[in-house]
């Protein structure tokens, strides 16, 4: 079965540090591009971060950049995001989703189940 | 960026209407667009891809069409599991991004 299992989230102060994990199981990691996307409470869906397949490639949203690192360790299957400076409005669940080409462009085919930051003090 | 914007962003209908919801880009992005389905408390599911393409598993009656700027997702016989958010997705360039998604319930 195609699983993604988000891990790693949790209560934490603003200017503190969290690393979320995602492990990947049930087809070829390291043949497809991963993605962060997060969900404020009652807000809509906001991209995050982007990796590509051997991990060396990778984007971010200007919400993110210059404090989240995204990367990978494909011999473990996993996807990370290592998340630095926190604000309260990081303060969401945190998704992991595989990346897909499609006929016209890329979606997201798998996701996690999720995992929730909470930056509060 | 892109801007992704829906409408309506709620509706209501009964069992076995027609329902369509529609998506616009703040700038053409061909068919580089794609429909997820949301239910409280779970992940996104996506259901189109490239407009108008249906993902493998999802019922025949959710469909997409449109390129450019302005794209809808039809579902041409409103079940009750069908109650959920819809979101648009545009793929075209970084960063990708999300319409604020349209909230269906059932009457």
């Amino acid at each position: 079965e195609v699983q993604l299992l988000e891990s790693g989230g949790g209560l934490v102060q603003p200017g503190g540090s969290l690393r979320l994990s995602c492990a990947a199981s049930g087809f070829t990691f390291s043949t497809y591009a991963m993605s962060w996307v997060r969900q404020a409470p009652g807000k809509g869906l906001e991209w995050v971060s982007v990796i590509s397949d051997s991990g060396d490639n990778t984007n971010y949203a200007d919400s993110v950049r210059g404090r989240f690192t995204i990367s990978r360790d494909n011999s473990k299957n996993t996807l990370y995001l290592q998340m630095n400076s926190l604000r309260a409005e990081d303060t969401a669940v945190y998704y992991c989703a595989k990346r897909f080409i499609v006929l016209t462009g890329t979606a997201f085919d798998i996701w996690g189940q999720g995992t929730m930051v909470t930056v509060s003090s | 960026d892109i801007q992704m914007t829906h409408s309506p962003s709620s509706l209501s209908a009964s069992v076995g209407d027609r329902v369509t919801i529609t998506c616009r880009a703040s700038q053409s992005i061909s068919t580089y667009l794609n429909w997820y389905q949301q239910k409280p408390g779970k992940a996104p599911n996506l259901l189109i891809h490239a407009a108008s393409s249906l993902q493998s598993g999802v019922p025949s009656r959710f469909s997409g069409s449109g390129s450019g700027t302005e794209f809808t997702l039809t579902i041409s016989s409103l079940q009750p599991e069908d109650s959920a958010t819809y979101y648009c997705q545009q793929s075209y360039n970084i960063p990708y991004t999300f319409g604020p998604g349209t909230k269906l319930g059932i009457k």
